[in-house]
């Protein structure tokens, strides 16, 4: 079965500095990837996504993603964090034929002064 | 404006009682579905629904209940038959055309005591 795996379910890095955030997935189709944003008790926003072509995709808020289809990643990147980026990060994969999104179970990003 | 609406945003209820949660979209999209949020455990399919007057039972359809009679409308009802109704709700939607980019409304947080 298709899974999506958030290896870290808590990362605390501070304001300014660099993030990244993993993510893993399994299947061998070639994959539909995406990443989303939540804020507490809010709903979920779409920073970027991935379908075909350059496997380094820019997003909102100055997010990055790169595809890397040797390792099954998708790892969401930012140079340099600000405090309003503390919420849930959410990376979701589906493939072609394939009605629904499967989620990982997310990442909680802290930023400390 | 385009986007989902769900309704109400906090809703209470009494174990043995079933309850609807309201989700509209005005985006023209086919496809609709409904997830549910529990702490630390990502989001999961409860129903979706490609066309009007169809749908497809997701990973944790037992217990709940969904109609799709208007294209732009899909309740779900939650019924007494769930043993843990208490979690926070989320509606998506999307052109169901193959992308599968899905767009979330706001969720609605059920609490039943």
């Amino acid at each position: 079965a298709q899974s999506v795996t958030q290896p870290d379910i808590h990362i605390t890095v501070s304001e300014g500095a660099s993030l990244e955030l993993r993510c893993n997935y399994s299947y061998g189709a070639t994959p539909y990837l995406f990443w989303y944003v939540q804020s507490p008790g809010q709903g979920l926003q779409l920073l970027l996504k991935y379908f075909s072509g350059d496997t380094l995709v820019q997003g909102i808020k100055g997010f990055e993603a790169e595809f890397k289809r040797s390792q099954s990643s998708f790892n969401l990147r930012k140079p340099s964090v600000h405090w309003s980026d503390a919420a849930e990060y959410f990376c979701a994969v589906s493939f072609k034929g394939f009605q629904k999104l499967v989620f990982g179970t997310g990442t909680r990003l802290l930023v400390s002064p | 404006d385009g986007g989902i609406t769900q309704s109400p945003k906090y809703l209470f209820r009494k174990e043995g009682q079933n309850v609807t949660l309201s989700c509209e979209q005005n985006l023209n999209h086919d496809a609709m579905y409904w997830y549910r949020q529990d702490p630390g455990q990502g989001l999961r399919l409860i129903y979706y629904s490609q066309i009007v007057n169809d749908f497809q039972k997701g990973d944790i359809a037992e217990g709940y209940s969904v109609s799709r009679e208007k294209k732009e409308s899909f309740p779900l009802t939650v019924t007494s038959a769930q043993k843990n109704p208490t979690a926070f709700y989320l509606c998506a939607s999307s052109t169901g055309t193959g992308d599968h980019e899905q767009y979330f409304g706001p969720g609605t947080r059920l609490t039943v005591t």
